[in-house]
């Protein structure tokens, strides 16, 4: 079954200062991988995806993530966090066998500090 | 274009009631998914509609169920209440199934079990 980890619940950093929230995943065939953003009582907000080429994505709001596939690691980044920037975030892996059924990771709190 | 909208966006029940959601995809979008959002188990996939067809469904008990209308928006029904039940019911439209866009997910519906 298709899968994702987050190791870190939470991730703290300092506005201005670069922005990584760590993602691995475990597919059988290729994956096609994505990131949302939750804030509170809200829904899922896509920043972006990876289905083939380029290793390195770009997304929405300055965020970008990096494909790896000897590492199977997808790790999301922002060069200068922002404190809006604070949020939940989930990776998650598209069920490849037919159907959009996302499995998502815990999720990582962000939390940006002034 | 309108987003995806889901009613009621909160509501309360007692143990052993039953609920009706209702989900409105985007327009022109013809894949709806549904998601239960709890603290303990995270972001669970619950079922995926596809013209009016039920293409996958996840590992719930059989008191949740959907179903999908012809102008693609879709409700889902929980019978027979449980406390466990209280989560963030997440509904997400995509443009087709088993392609590479993303879904796009609406605010959900808290629904809190008494």
């Amino acid at each position: 079954a298709q899968s994702v980890a987050q190791p870190e619940d939470q991730v703290n950093v300092a506005e201005g200062n670069p922005l990584t929230v760590k993602c691995t995943y475990s597919v059988s065939g290729n994956p096609y991988l994505f990131w949302y953003v939750q804030y509170p009582n809200r829904g899922l907000q896509f920043l972006l995806k990876y289905i083939t080429g380029d290793n390195l994505v770009k997304g929405s709001y300055g965020f970008e993530a990096e494909f790896n596939k000897s590492q199977t690691s997808f790790h999301l980044k922002k060069p200068s966090a922002l404190v809006s920037d604070s949020a939940l975030y989930f990776c998650a892996v598209r069920d490849p066998y037919g159907n959009n059924r996302l499995a998502f990771g815990k999720g990582n709190q962000v939390v940006v500090i002034p | 274009k309108a987003g995806v909208t889901q009613t009621p966006r909160y509501l309360i029940k007692t143990r052993g009631q039953q609920v009706t959601l209702s989900c409105s995809p985007i327009s022109g979008h013809r894949s709806v998914s549904w998601y239960q959002q709890t603290p303990g188990q995270g972001l669970q996939f619950l079922f995926e509609y596809f013209s009016e067809t039920q293409r996958n469904k996840g590992n719930f008990p059989g008191r949740f169920s959907g179903r999908q209308f012809s102008n693609s928006r879709s409700e889902m029904n929980v019978s027979t209440l449980e406390l466990g039940d209280s989560a963030l019911y997440l509904c997400a439209s995509s443009l087709e199934v088993a392609d590479y866009n993303e879904q796009f997910f609406g605010p959900g519906t808290r629904l809190t079990v008494l």
